[in-house]
């Protein structure tokens, strides 16, 4: 049982350059979430999903686009990276069954230069 | 709508005093509250949470919570602090969206 599992853990991107941020999970979660989190600061949502084919935006999701086809995998895509986007990215997970109890990855480092 | 607010940015406290780390929550569902701490560099580990069942909800570490309902409030206390509680807590807040507070750094001197 894998939990949740983020890729890649560190990545160096150039400005312009775009990449997916991998989340998947093999709980069978319903909820999946991503956030980010700036240095010495809370975490951001940017996305949400409740359920396979469905998502909506969280708190900041400009620059941010996600889907969510099947009920493991919700990879966040980001387009044109700016250095703005440098920031640690948290993809979540949780079941209404499990206690609400809320699952994370451990994290993708992401720096545009 | 959802929100969460941490009354306090940074709190230092000397170690074997009482720690007391302020949550106020507003949601139009019923909701579900946790408390994380994050140490440097590290990931997000669940401290303890309500779900609406007993108001007063002990978690791990020795911290406790009480949810309040007619003070929006779900405050994140420990009787006793020690070294190893300095971190970063975090009260978080579900209704339809999981939304976090700004956080509060805890400081523990010796």
């Amino acid at each position: 049982n894998a939990g949740v599992t983020q890729t890649p853990k560190f990545r160096i991107l150039k400005i312009g350059q775009s990449m997916t941020l991998q989340c998947a999970q093999d709980m069978n979660h319903n909820y999946m979430y991503w956030y980010r989190q700036d240095p010495g600061m809370g975490l951001k949502l940017i996305y949400y999903s409740v359920g396979a084919g469905i998502t909506d935006k969280g708190e900041v999701p400009n620059g941010y686009n996600v889907s969510r086809s099947t009920t493991e995998d919700f990879p966040l895509r980001l387009e044109l990276a700016a250095p703005s986007q440098t920031s640690v990215y948290f993809c979540a997970t949780q079941s209404l069954a499990a206690g609400n109890t809320i699952y994370f990855g451990e994290g993708s480092w992401l720096t545009v230069v | 709508a959802q929100s969460v607010t941490q009354l306090d940015s940074h709190v230092s406290v000397s170690e074997g005093t009482p720690v007391l780390l302020r949550c106020n929550y507003s949601s139009s569902y019923s909701p579900s509250l946790f408390w994380y701490v994050q140490h440097p560099n590290k990931g997000l580990q669940l401290l303890l949470k309500y779900t609406s069942a007993a108001t007063l909800v002990k978690g791990i570490n020795g911290f406790e919570a009480e949810f309040k309902k007619s003070e929006t409030s779900f405050h994140l206390t420990k009787p006793s602090a020690h070294m190893s509680d300095a971190a970063e807590y975090f009260c978080v807040v579900k209704g339809g969206k999981l939304i976090f507070g700004q956080g509060t750094e805890l400081s523990v001197k010796p």
